[in-house]
């Protein structure tokens, strides 16, 4: 199986910082990695897949970077809406998802 | 308009068996490429990926699970079945089916529906 590490666990900012998260593979998945918001009692919500790709509708201050085994999503100007949840998803060989980044206000 | 809906029991007796139905619309599981899956979430811990079934029929599901999964489709009804044996208290969970198109992200879920296992 591959596993999917998150970092951080949880992540402290305000409104208007820039927020990076970080997704490391187990083993190389090449670009198929999406990541999902989720807020509280809802469905989560694509964000990016294929590593980069920007989902139709996705504000284009979520974007997402790398490839093999370490991935990005960066959010570059923290809003209200942004705290959440994010999560990770590999979908390569079946698919795992990441243990989650909860994002809070500080 | 991709839609999505989960229905199932709410509570189920440990050793029992679990069957959820995923009724979709603007969509056709015959159509290629897609696919739908199902993912739970236990409360308040992350999602895990369960299983999912393609238009061609194609199943796949996660290997720690496998043993105790089914899933299937029925075209015409625009349904897809996931059936769980052996329930546990720690398959408590709400759990979601989702669509994807060429083994892709999932890009429309359902609202979820909760689980609870217990005596």
């Amino acid at each position: 199986d591959i596993q999917m590490t998150q970092s951080p666990s949880t992540l402290s900012a305000s409104v208007g910082d820039r927020v990076t998260i970080t997704c490391r593979a187990s083993q190389s998945i090449s670009n198929w990695l999406a990541w999902y918001q989720q807020k509280p009692g809802k469905a989560p919500n694509i964000l990016i897949y294929k590593a980069s790709s920007l989902e139709s509708g996705v504000p284009s201050r979520f974007s997402g970077s790398g490839s093999g085994t370490e991935f990005t999503l960066t959010i570059s100007s923290l809003q209200p809406d942004d705290f959440a949840t994010y999560y990770c998803q590999q979908y390569n060989s079946y698919s795992t998802f990441g243990q989650g980044t909860k994002v809070e206000s500080k | 308009q991709i839609t999505l809906k989960e229905s199932g029991p709410t509570l189920v007796k440990p050793t029992q068996t679990l069957t959820l139905t995923c009724t979709f619309s603007g969509f056709s599981l015959s159509t290629s490429g897609v696919g739908v899956g199902w993912i739970r979430q236990p409360p308040g811990k992350a999602l895990e990926w369960l299983a999912i079934i393609s238009w061609d029929d194609n199943k796949r599901y996660s290997p720690s699970l496998k043993s105790r999964l089914t899933i299937t489709k029925d075209t015409s009804k625009n349904q897809v079945v996931l059936t769980m044996t052996n329930m546990d208290p720690v398959d408590t969970a709400t759990y979601y089916c989702a669509h994807e198109i060429y083994d892709s992200a999932f890009d429309f879920w359902g609202q979820g529906t909760m689980v609870t296992v217990s005596s």
